[in-house]
C-alpha cells in the first residue's frame, strides 16, 4: 500500500458542485499538506495542518476548506467549483523533525466544467 | 517570505553526459532541502534530503549539495540517461514562523536524448 493516498484520482465535476478530495497516511506524520500544481506555477500551499485540532492557511486558501479527520487523515473540498480551481492535486505529509523527507500522494486531477 | 528558484526551467542533454539543475532560496532559516522527481501526470518522488548541519547528500548517480550561507543547492546527475527524464523539484523546509512548511521551485524539466 501506499504511504499517502488520495482519492479519487481524476474527477470531473460541474460549476457550482461541492467537491471532497480525500488523503489519508500511514507514515504516523504529523503534518499534513495540501498543494495544488498548475503548469507553469509549480507547487502551491492551500491548506496545512500540524495536528488534529491545527489547521493553517496557505497561499491561495480562497474557494476551499479542510477537514482533519484524525491523525491519517485530511480532507480538501471545494465548496463551489469554478473552472480556474482545474488543476493537480497533492496531498503530503512530514513532521517537525530535520531530517524527516516529505511524502507526497500520486495526485487528483481535477476538471471543472 | 521565503522564494525558491530554479534554474535553468528546461534542460536538453544527449545521453551520457554529467549536469548540474540549480535551487537558490532568500531565507537561510531552513530545517532542510529536498529534491524531488516528477514524472508527468504523476505524484512527486524523493530524491535525496539533505538537513541545514549537512553539505551534501548522494544517492546512487545523484549528489546534492547544499550551502545555507549563499542561498544555493545544486543536484548533480552523473551519466544522464533517458531515463532521467523528468521534471526535477527542489523544495526548502521553512524553519520559522510557518515551521515545517515546505516552498517549492518551479522546477526544471530535463530531457536526456538517447
Amino acid at each position: 500500500d501506499a504511504d499517502v493516498t488520495q482519492t479519487p484520482r481524476n474527477r470531473i465535476t460541474k460549476t457550482g458542485k461541492r467537491i471532497m478530495l480525500e488523503c489519508s497516511q500511514t507514515k504516523g506524520h504529523d503534518r499534513m499538506y495540501w498543494y495544488r500544481q498548475d503548469p507553469g506555477l509549480g507547487l502551491q500551499l492551500i491548506y496545512y495542518s500540524f495536528d488534529v485540532k491545527d489547521i493553517n492557511k496557505g497561499e491561495i486558501s480562497d474557494g476551499y476548506s479542510v477537514s482533519r479527520q484524525a491523525q491519517a487523515k485530511f480532507s480538501l473540498s471545494l465548496e463551489s467549483a469554478i473552472p480556474n480551481q482545474t488543476a493537480l492535486y497533492f496531498c503530503a505529509t512530514s513532521d517537525f523533525r530535520q531530517g524527516v523527507e516529505a511524502f507526497f500522494g500520486q495526485g487528483t486531477r481535477l476538471t471543472v466544467v | 517570505k521565503q522564494e525558491v528558484t530554479q534554474i535553468p526551467a528546461a534542460l536538453s542533454v544527449p545521453e551520457g553526459e554529467n549536469l548540474v539543475l540549480n535551487c537558490s532560496f532568500t531565507d537561510s532559516a531552513i530545517y532542510n532541502l529536498q529534491w524531488f522527481r516528477q514524472d508527468p501526470g504523476k505524484g512527486l518522488t524523493s530524491l535525496l534530503l539533505i538537513q541545514s548541519s549537512q553539505r551534501e547528500q548522494t544517492s546512487g548517480r545523484l549528489n546534492a549539495s547544499l550551502d545555507k550561507s549563499s542561498g544555493r543547492s545544486t543536484l548533480y546527475i552523473a551519466a544522464s540517461q533517458p531515463g532521467d527524464s523528468a521534471t526535477y523539484l527542489c523544495a526548502v523546509k521553512e524553519y520559522g514562523g510557518s515551521q515545517g512548511n515546505l516552498i517549492f521551485g518551479k522546477g526544471t524539466k530535463l530531457s536526456v536524448k538517447p
